[in-house]
């Protein structure tokens, strides 16, 4: 069964740097998605992507994230400068069609920021 | 913006027992109800879900209800066994926007054989 992939499962790194975490969605969807839930939280929704551009983004999403696809499989999120309250479970996910249809979360990036 | 407040936040029972999650959500534009499951080192996966225009839904041992005047919704699991063990997480979409989901706190279910 197809399945979304994240790499990689914990990244440990220092504030102020810069950390990249990959995605590999399902191979047939066309719609990606970022979130992430803080140790204890909720899960929270950073950013949705689609056709090479950003389709929604919330209050989270500033301008320290980023989000791309650099080719035909991989989706990435970075964060140019963490700070120690980025720390938390990054997920990716991704859906045949965006609005209702079922979205395939990977298993998610630990990060810690120290 | 949507809030989702779901109880409780842990949910022991035996096996075979029933077990019921509770969410209210506060936007009444919300028409879809997705019910996810997240088991240990693994994202959320999609059990059930449900649409404003449904009161109930089943599929084998688990069942959602909607009630919409009151704005809640509840996951029903039947006959729990230990495998049904994970946090479950539930949401709330509005009609509005890309269908984002709103998700609630989770409930970490806990199946004592």
């Amino acid at each position: 069964e197809p399945e979304v992939t994240q790499t990689p499962s914990h990244q440990v790194t220092q504030m102020g740097q810069e950390v990249i975490l990959r995605c590999v969605p399902i191979s047939n969807h066309l719609y990606f998605y970022w979130y992430r839930q803080i140790l204890g939280q909720k899960v929270e929704f950073l950013v949705s992507f689609y056709n090479n551009e950003i389709s929604e983004k919330s209050e989270i999403f500033d301008d320290q994230f980023s989000v791309e696809r650099p080719d035909g499989s991989n989706f990435t999120l970075k964060i140019r400068s963490t700070k120690l309250e980025d720390s938390a479970m990054y997920f990716c996910a991704s859906s045949e069609s965006s609005g209702r249809a079922e979205q395939y979360f990977g298993p998610g990036t630990r990060l810690t920021v120290t | 913006g949507e809030n989702v407040e779901q109880h409780p936040s842990t949910l022991s029972v035996q096996e075979g027992d029933s077990a019921v999650i509770k969410c209210t959500y506060s936007d009444s534009a919300s028409n879809y109800f997705p019910w996810y499951k997240q088991e240990l080192g693994k994202g959320p996966q999609l059990i059930i879900d449900i649409r404003s225009n449904v009161g109930e839904k089943k599929d084998q041992r688990i069942a959602v209800t909607l009630n919409k005047t009151a704005k809640h919704f509840s996951l029903h699991i039947t006959e729990t066994q230990p495998e049904d063990s994970a946090v479950y997480f539930c949401a709330a979409t509005t009609s509005g926007g890309s269908y984002i989901p709103t998700f609630g706190r989770g409930t970490s279910l806990i199946v004592h054989p």
